[in-house]
């Protein structure tokens, strides 16, 4: 199946300080990738929806401002937490798929960890 | 509103059989997914349903029946690296991923 990178897979930061996640999509074009967090023992939540080249679709309860996402082309979507704090600490894992294929399956990035310490 | 329903835990016996269930109520369907996730890891991809009845991957068996909002999924002769969450998602009319909770499967000796 398709890859899609995720970096980093694990990341400590300090409270107030901004962590970019990138999610790479590496042989095939992502027209939509999907951001989730998922916090222990809890099924993935849906974050926000990108598609490239225009602005991210937040799910209600996700605030814009302190999570951005950048969809800048077809195989690059990133997430950035900022001035992040401690109940920021999550697992966050991205998704894409391409819906110009047959093929609809929502490939999945490794995770990233993140820790605010 | 949008749901999807599966057992929160199951526990099975290695090289036995377990049926994983998953009923969903959703607006509009494009397909259902079952993933298969490790604690601390991603999810990664093991069927995908469409269309009514059964396809065969291995081990790995999922049913679907849209008129009944059913889906399931089938782990035959169960090994140790089974055990992880089992996850059901529904592609909705906006195709939009539904996710249900996740079916914790333990798998005993």
């Amino acid at each position: 199946g398709a890859v899609v990178s995720q970096h980093p897979s694990r990341v400590i930061c300090k409270s107030g300080t901004s962590v970019k996640i990138e999610c790479r999509s590496l042989d095939f074009q992502a027209t939509t990738m999907f951001w989730y967090r998922q916090f222990p023992k809890k099924s993935l939540m849906l974050m926000a929806t990108s598609n490239e080249g225009s602005k991210a679709t937040y799910e209600q309860g996700v605030e814009k401002d302190k999570f951005l996402i950048n969809h800048a082309s077809l195989t690059l979507s990133t997430l950035t937490v900022t001035s992040a704090h401690p109940e920021d600490s999550s697992f966050y894992i991205c998704s894409a798929r391409d819906y110009r294929g047959s093929d609809t399956e929502a490939f999945f990035g490794q995770g990233t960890r993140l820790t605010v310490v | 509103g949008q749901n999807i329903d599966q057992p929160t835990e199951m526990t099975a016996t290695e090289g036995a059989i377990v049926q994983i269930n998953c009923t969903y109520q959703t607006s509009g369907f494009n397909g259902l997914f079952w993933y298969q996730q490790h604690a601390g890891e991603a999810p990664t991809f093991l069927s995908y349903n469409v269309l009514d009845g059964l396809e065969e991957k291995g081990r790995f068996s999922s049913f679907l029946s849209r008129s009944k909002g059913y889906s399931y999924l089938l782990l035959k002769e169960l090994q140790m690296k089974d055990s992880a969450s089992y996850l059901c998602a529904v592609t909705d009319s906006n195709y939009q991923l539904i996710w249900g909770a996740g079916t914790k499967l333990i798998i005993k000796p």
